[in-house]
């Protein structure tokens, strides 16, 4: 990936659990984004967090930044089967992460 | 609102040929665009940003001559693949910043390229 890794690479889960995603970058941010992507498509805009904050909430997402660790996460709770997809972060010069492949089974 | 698309959703071309992709920021002006390419199971690889009005900024790799990039209008970014070969195909997805505070990209569907 470009200067941003995440893990865990894939995760599997059962419907009503929590999952968390972490993601870390190597260089300084203004902010870092949350994307998700459902198989061969585009990508959805989740969660954007600026370097200042530490959490945001939208939904049953929560994104914390831990700017001393470069480190990120995104925990979705209560997972149902529609969350199955690709989640990405994004540092604010729009390089990727390698993405946690997350499956919830129902 | 902050809607990107991409035309052709899908291409299918013979090697040697050039194919060009649309990127449209709808109904917001974007003077900063960025294209990536993405390979199966895998995660998306900046090739370039680029900017109204002035060349495009190439990621390390990514060859300039092999794809050419246009920012001709503040709603418009093109991508040819030029020369196309089996290893271009791939999916190719843009997206616009639009200006704002919070700097915020927006991404298009996405162009699947297949070289034969």
């Amino acid at each position: 990936s470009q200067q941003g890794e995440e893990d865990p690479q894939a995760l599997s889960i059962q419907e009503g659990e929590n999952a968390t995603m972490n993601c870390s970058y190597k260089t300084s941010i203004n902010n870092l984004q949350w994307y998700r992507q459902n198989s061969g498509r585009g990508l959805v805009h989740l969660i954007l967090i600026r370097s200042n904050e530490r959490e945001k909430h939208s939904g049953r997402l929560r994104v914390t930044l831990d700017t001393s660790k470069k480190s990120s996460s995104l925990l979705i709770t209560a997972s149902r089967a529609a969350d199955t997809a690709s989640y990405f972060c994004a540092r604010s010069d729009m390089r990727f992460g390698a993405g946690t492949r997350l499956t919830v089974k129902p | 609102g902050a809607v990107v698309s991409q035309h052709p959703s899908w291409v299918i071309c013979k090697s040697g040929t050039s194919v060009k992709i649309e990127c449209r920021s709808l109904d917001f002006q974007a003077t900063t665009m960025f294209w990536y390419r993405q390979f199966p199971k895998q995660s998306l690889m900046l090739m370039a940003t680029s900017n109204e009005g002035s060349k495009a900024t190439y990621e390390q790799g990514v060859e300039k001559d092999k794809f050419l990039i246009n920012h001709a209008s503040l709603t418009l970014s093109t991508l040819t693949v030029t020369s196309a070969h089996p290893e271009d195909s791939s999916f190719y997805i843009c997206s616009a910043r639009k200006l704002d505070s919070y700097n915020e990209q927006f991404f298009g569907p996405g162009t699947r390229l297949t070289v034969l």
